[in-house]
C-alpha cells in the first residue's frame, strides 16, 4: 500500500535552534500534505495545509514564522520548528492522500518526537 | 463545524470481543476511518467505509455504520494483548482534498 516517509523519527534539540522535519510520499504524487501535532494522551490537532507550489494554509493560533512549511514537490513537504523552545516539544505526524484518490484514504508518517532541551 | 466524537477509554478481556463507538457530525462525509496508534507511533490505516456501506468486515475487523444516526462502531473480535492501544475515528467532512477530522481516540486496554 501506499507509504508515508517522515524523518527523523525522534529528535533532541537546543533551545534556540531550528528542526526540519521532511515528509515524502514514497509511491504517489499528493499536492497536499497535512502536519498534525500530537500532545501526550490527547489527538492530532491539524496545524497546517501544506500545498505544493504555494503557501500552506494555517490553522487558527499556529504561528506560521514558527512553523515553516515548505512543499517544493509533489513527494515532498517540510516542516522546520524555528527557534524551538521547550514548549515546542511534541509529537508531529503528517499525512498525505493519493492525488489520484483524494476521497479515499489518508497515509501517515510515523511522526517525529521532539524534545527541545 | 465539524465534530467526532469518541468514548476515551475501554477495558476488555483477552479473547472478548471490543467495540469502539464514535459519532459524527457533518451528514456529507463521504468516508469514515478507523486508524490504530501504538504508544510512540504514527497512525496506521485499520479499516475505512465508504457512507453509503452500512457494514464492512476484514478478518477480525467490523465496521458498522449507521448513518441516519451518524454513528460509527469498530469491532475487533478475539481481542488480542497486541490490539492494545489508541483507536482514532476520523472522517472527511466534504470532498475533495480537505485533512481528515479525528475525534479524540479510544485507548483499548486488553486484560490477558
Amino acid at each position: 500500500g501506499a507509504v508515508v516517509s517522515q524523518h527523523p523519527s525522534w529528535v533532541i534539540c537546543k533551545s534556540g535552534t531550528s528542526v526540519k522535519i521532511e515528509c515524502r510520499s514514497l509511491d504517489f504524487q499528493a499536492t497536499t500534505m497535512f502536519w498534525y501535532r500530537q500532545f501526550p494522551k490527547q489527538s492530532l490537532m491539524l496545524m497546517a495545509t501544506s500545498n505544493e507550489g504555494s503557501k500552506a494554509t494555517y490553522e487558527q493560533g499556529v504561528e506560521k514564522d514558527k512553523f515553516l512549511i515548505n512543499h517544493a514537490s509533489l513527494t515532498l513537504s517540510t516542516l522546520t520548528v524555528t527557534s524551538a523552545h521547550p514548549e515546542d516539544s511534541s509529537f508531529y505526524i503528517c499525512s498525505a492522500r493519493d492525488i489520484d484518490r483524494l476521497n479515499t484514504e489518508a497515509f501517515f508518517g510515523q511522526g517525529t518526537r521532539l524534545t527541545v532541551v | 463545524g465539524e465534530d467526532v466524537e469518541q468514548s476515551l477509554f475501554l477495558s476488555v478481556r483477552e479473547g472478548d470481543s471490543s467495540v469502539i463507538n464514535c459519532t459524527y457530525t457533518d451528514s456529507s462525509s463521504t468516508y469514515l476511518y478507523w486508524y490504530k496508534q501504538e504508544p510512540g507511533a504514527g497512525l496506521q490505516l485499520l479499516t475505512y467505509i465508504f457512507s453509503n456501506m452500512d457494514m464492512k468486515q476484514d478478518q477480525r475487523l467490523t465496521v458498522l455504520l449507521n448513518k441516519k444516526d451518524k454513528h460509527l462502531s469498530l469491532r475487533i473480535a478475539d481481542t488480542q494483548t497486541g490490539d492494545s492501544a489508541i483507536y482514532f475515528c476520523a472522517e472527511i467532512p466534504n470532498s475533495g482534498n480537505t485533512p481528515l477530522v479525528f475525534g479524540k481516540g479510544t485507548r483499548l486496554s486488553v486484560i490477558a
